[in-house]
């Protein structure tokens, strides 16, 4: 089966500092991997995503990923953060295997202080 | 561009009643999928559709019907509703029929309670 761990329910983070979201994964075979955001009362909206290729991944609003294959890990970077930042991010996976099943984690609450 | 359309925003139902909510996407996206998100828990797939007339079960199916009668719209039925089905339900389509490749698009979410 495959599962998504985001072991941090929330991640606060001063404006203008780096902020790092975290996400391991379990798969059977190489995966796929995709970060949405959701800000409150929306449906949640595309960042990134990760197929194959290069490991750092570059996305929307500033966003980055590094799929790191031995440590199993796909976390959501951006250098610099914003007060608009502040939602709560899901990571994604499915396996190659299962084409239609997309599995995703709990979520993190970023909140990004003045 | 419309997107992606849920109705209704919010409905409160009694244990037992039945109703549908709609979903209707103006991007001639073949995949649709309904998913709740429970807090805590994520969102979880109910049902998915690759096309008109083909519908599949996803990981938490029990207490809900779909059909795809058009490209546009997905219906998710709750023939008996109970407690349990509190939740905030997500319809989300992709251009492809693979679905789960292509970047997903989502609704607004429909906030159904039931008493």
């Amino acid at each position: 089966a495959q599962s998504v761990a985001q072991p941090e329910d929330q991640v606060n983070v001063a404006e203008g500092n780096p902020l790092t979201v975290k996400c391991t994964y379990s798969v059977s075979g190489n995966p796929y991997l995709f970060w949405y955001v959701q800000y409150p009362n929306r449906g949640l909206q595309f960042l990134l995503k990760y197929i194959t290729g290069d490991n750092l991944v570059k996305g929307s609003y500033g966003f980055e990923a590094e799929f790191n294959k031995s440590q199993t890990s796909f976390h959501l970077k951006k250098p610099s953060a914003l007060v608009s930042d502040s939602a709560l991010y899901f990571c994604a996976v499915r396996a190659p295997t299962r084409g239609y099943q997309l599995t995703f984690g709990k979520g993190t609450k970023l909140s990004v202080i003045p | 561009n419309a997107g992606v359309t849920q109705t209704p925003k919010f409905q409160v139902l009694k244990t037992g009643q039945s109703m549908t909510l709609q979903c209707a996407q103006d991007m001639n996206h073949e995949y649709m999928s309904w998913y709740r998100q429970d807090p805590g828990m994520g969102l979880r797939l109910i049902h998915y559709s690759v096309g008109a007339g083909i519908t599949d079960q996803g990981e938490v199916p029990n207490g809900y019907n779909v059909s795809r009668s058009t490209t546009e719209d997905f219906p998710l039925r709750l023939l008996s509703a109970a407690p349990s089905q509190t939740s905030v339900y997500f319809c989300a389509s992709s251009r492809s029929r693979q679905g789960t490749n292509e970047k997903l698009f989502f609704g607004s979410g429909t906030q159904l309670s039931v008493l």
